[in-house]
């Protein structure tokens, strides 16, 4: 069955620590990939998406995600996270089978000040 | 523009009774979806819609119906309330589908208690 993974379910890190969260996927075909992000009280918002090209990617407020294919992941990274990361975030797949976009489970990260 | 704005935004029903929870869009969007969140298990895709008139089900369907009468709205309706179906409820619409990298606009969620 087609999932899309999300190692990391709480991650606590201090300001200006290095941040990496992982997202691996099962799918066959092409695929489009995407990082979404829930700030506290607030709704989904898109964070980076990666269709083609260039397979890593740079998104709002400093993030990036690489995209690779021989691994099937699309991890998320940012060099110093700041009190203000701190949220849930979403990795999501659609692929060429089924055109729906499905999600990981989801990580908490709590950014400490 | 409000963009996606969903109702109510919290409800607690016994189980049996039914409701509809309300989403409407006002960015002219072909594409509209319902998912919930639980915790642990990420967004999962109840049923969607790719115009008025045209609706189909998701990862997770039972229990739930939609219509997409106009292009604005897509209610999701739940006639036999059960426990199973306490979740936050997120509508979102979309101009082009997933798969031609479409972004997703989110309403703000509905929190369902089901007791």
């Amino acid at each position: 069955a087609q999932s899309v993974s999300q190692h990391n379910h709480h991650v606590i890190l201090s300001e200006a620590a290095s941040l990496e969260l992982g997202c691996n996927y099962s799918y066959g075909g092409t695929v489009n990939l995407f990082w979404y992000v829930q700030y506290p009280g607030q709704h989904l918002q898109l964070l980076l998406k990666y269709f083609s090209g260039d397979p890593l990617v740079k998104g709002i407020k400093g993030f990036e995600a690489e995209f690779i294919k021989s691994k099937f992941s699309f991890n998320l990274r940012k060099p110093s996270v700041q009190w203000s990361d701190t949220a849930e975030y979403f990795c999501a797949v659609s692929s060429s089978n089924t055109g729906k976009l499905i999600f990981g489970q989801g990580t908490t990260l709590q950014v400490k000040p | 523009n409000a963009g996606v704005t969903q109702t109510p935004k919290f409800r607690i029903l016994k189980i049996g009774q039914s409701m509809t929870l309300q989403c409407t869009q006002d960015m002219n969007h072909n594409y509209m979806y319902w998912y919930r969140q639980d915790p642990g298990m990420g967004l999962k895709l109840i049923y969607y819609s790719v115009g008025a008139g045209i609706t189909d089900k998701g990862e997770v369907p039972n229990g739930y119906n939609v219509s997409r009468s106009t292009t604005e709205d897509f209610p999701l309706r739940l006639e036999l309330a059960a426990p199973s179906q306490t979740s936050v409820y997120f509508c979102a619409s979309s101009y082009l589908t997933n798969w031609d990298t479409g972004e997703l606009f989110f309403g703000e969620g509905s929190r369902l208690t089901v007791l």
